[in-house]
This record gives structure tokens, sequence and C-alpha cells, in this order.
């Protein structure tokens, strides 16, 4: 059981770039979000979503989309690089408000 | 504003030592509060999750309490371990919310 799968693990682009960062589980979770933690803050919230072509904005979500197509997959997009974007991204899922989340590993974003 | 507030920032201990590590919070409706434990370089992971209802919940080693007249919780980790050694992240969400605050943790280092 993979549990919650993020790729790819590091990436360094340019300002101005863009990219998808991956996110895909297989507990079928309804809910999905995406965090970006920051050294000497806690984890806030980018995007997320409470079940397939669900998604809403959390409270950092300037910069990113995101689409929910499949209970599986939960893509994170960066439309247009910024090195304020630089960062760790967690991806985590769980089965409803109350259930346990589980987080990916993380993807670390360096933004030049 | 929800806020949730960790202490201390950081903790050196000797192996085989208890320790307590606290959080306060502001969130309001309280749904439930959750501490989680972050490896150097992983994604959090679950330690207990604790509603309005419930004072104490145990995970091996680890006790954690809460008192939702004061908005305090503690998490006491008995006879630590080397293994033990991350970041403890205090997480609170809202009823009502699909959102989570979460603390900017404790970083526990124990000592052989």
């Amino acid at each position: 059981n993979a549990g919650v799968t993020q790729t790819p693990k590091f990436q360094v682009l340019k300002t101005g770039q863009s990219m998808t960062l991956q996110c895909a589980q297989d507990m079928n979770h309804e809910y999905m979000s995406w965090y970006r933690q920051d050294p000497g803050m806690g984890l806030r919230l980018i995007h997320y979503s409470v079940g397939a072509g669900i998604t809403d904005q959390g409270e950092v979500p300037n910069g990113y989309n995101v689409s929910r197509s499949t209970t599986e997959d939960f893509p994170l997009r960066l439309l247009s690089a910024a090195p304020s974007q630089t960062s760790v991204y967690f991806c985590a899922s769980s089965s409803g408000v109350g259930g346990i989340q589980y987080f990916g590993a993380g993807t670390r974003l360096s933004v030049l | 504003k929800n806020q949730v507030e960790q202490s201390p920032q950081s903790l050196i201990i000797l192996e085989g030592k208890n320790c307590t590590l606290q959080c306060n919070y502001t969130v309001s409706p309280f749904s439930n509060l959750r501490w989680y434990k972050q490896d150097t370089g992983r994604g959090p992971v679950s330690l207990t999750i604790m509603t309005f209802s419930e004072n104490t919940k145990s995970n091996g080693r680890y006790t954690a309490t809460l008192d939702a007249d004061t908005k305090q919780s503690s998490l006491h980790i008995t006879a630590s371990q080397l293994s033990d050694s991350a970041s403890y992240i205090c997480v609170v969400s809202a009823t009502g919310t699909y959102k989570y605050i979460f603390g900017t943790g404790t970083r526990l280092k124990v000592l052989a």
C-alpha cells in the first residue's frame, strides 16, 4: 500500500517557469490538500479538495492552481514561479474532516 | 484570529528521560486537536487525534492530554529513544471546516 505519493522529490526552477507537482493516493480518500512548509512557520494550506471536481482555496492560494478530475490525483500547478515560492510542498489525504491525515514525503522546490 | 502556539521551540534531553511538549490554541469553535511527528526530510505522521470530549489519548510511549476549557494540550514522551528526535507539531481544526491550523512545532533532540 503506497499511501500518498508525491513527485518529483526535488525541483529547481527559474523565475517565470511553470511546473506541476504531482500527488496521488491509493486509499480512496475524498479529502486531499496541499501545504507549503517554510522555516519558522507552520504548514500553511494552499488548496484543498473534498472530492473529485470540488476544490477550494486555502490560506495562501495565490500563484497556484489545482484541479481534481479523479479521486486518486490532486496535482498542484505553479503558473509562473517566483523566488517566494521556494519551499517544501506536502500533499495530504484523509477519509474525512475527522480522519487521520496521511502526508506524502514532500517536494523540495527552489526557484532561482 | 485562529492560532496555535507551541513551546518550547526546541528541547534537548538524554536518552531514557521523559519530556512534555506544550500547545496552546485559540481556534474556535473547536473540533479536534492532533499531534504529529515529523522526521527531518519526511512528511508529518499522525500520533494522536482528540476531540472535545477526550482528555487523554495514548500511542505507545506518547500520551497527549487536552484541556478544552483552558485550550491547552500537552504531549508527554516517556522513556525517550534516539528515534524520538524529530519535530512535534500540534494541529487544531475548527468545526465545520476542512482547514487545519498548524503550530510551528517543537524540535526535540534526544542524545545518547
